[in-house]
């Protein structure tokens, strides 16, 4: 089964609107963190929010914030106001079994959104 | 600026030679780092763990005595793509968490192979 499910493979959105980036998720572990990266053009990945499944109130990260409904098991990732620059792949991923655990676990990604940015 | 380097951005190479990639964590010791690799148009699916001092772990179907990975020291792994053939030609990419609470994973800038 699918552990990260993006289910947009593109998104259009006008310079200075709102747009939100679906991402589901699924794991039985109770701990876990929740991640978004941008890959531009040039391919490096950078990092922009992060949502821990123990953390109470909704990351936010300058422009970016993350609406996490855990129940639902859904991560959306929220751009307010749309820059030009934010034309990019945007990737949802995962990281299990964050609590107690000494060592890093590997991310897993899900399929990406591409997103384009019209004046 | 870049906590995690990596090294060369892009090659080519023929059919047949190996090709070496480094990734380097700049400020930080990395006892773990991941390697990726990455087809256009597709995800990011991990390839191997590479794990300072002891063997790596690689992922189902990843060919270990093909994409060698040496993690010698606590900021430098390698990895090192033998025999290459066209179908090797992929962006690779590593990682290395940093530790806190986040323990955000930072990413080198990629490797773009072009095997001819």
């Amino acid at each position: 089964a699918q552990k990260i499910t993006q289910t947009q493979p593109g998104m259009f959105v006008q310079e200075k609107e709102a747009v939100t980036l679906d991402c589901t998720y699924d794991t039985s572990d109770p701990s876990y963190g929740l991640f978004w990266y941008k890959q531009p053009s040039s391919g490096e990945m950078i990092f922009l929010i992060y949502q821990g499944s123990y953390d109470q109130q909704n990351a936010t990260e300058g422009r970016y914030s993350l609406n996490f409904q855990k129940a639902r098991k859904s991560a959306n990732l929220v751009i307010s106001a749309s820059q030009l620059g934010d034309s990019a792949m945007y990737f949802c991923a995962m990281r299990e079994g964050l609590r107690g655990n000494t060592g890093f676990q590997k991310l897993v990604f899900g399929t990406g959104t591409r997103l384009l940015v019209s004046p | 600026g870049a906590v995690v380097s990596q090294h060369p951005s892009r090659v080519i190479c023929k059919s047949g030679t190996s090709v070496k990639i480094e990734c380097r964590s700049l400020d930080f010791q990395a006892t773990t780092m991941f390697w990726y690799r990455q087809f256009p148009k597709q995800s990011l699916m991990l390839m191997a763990t590479s794990n300072e001092g002891s063997k790596a772990t690689y992922e189902q179907g990843v060919e270990k005595d093909k994409f060698l990975i040496n993690h010698a020291s606590l900021t430098l792994s390698t990895l090192t793509v033998t025999s290459a053939h066209p179908e090797d030609s992929s962006f690779y990419i590593c990682s290395a968490p940093r530790g806190g609470r986040v323990t955000e994973a930072f990413f080198g800038q990629g490797t773009r192979l072009t095997v001819v």
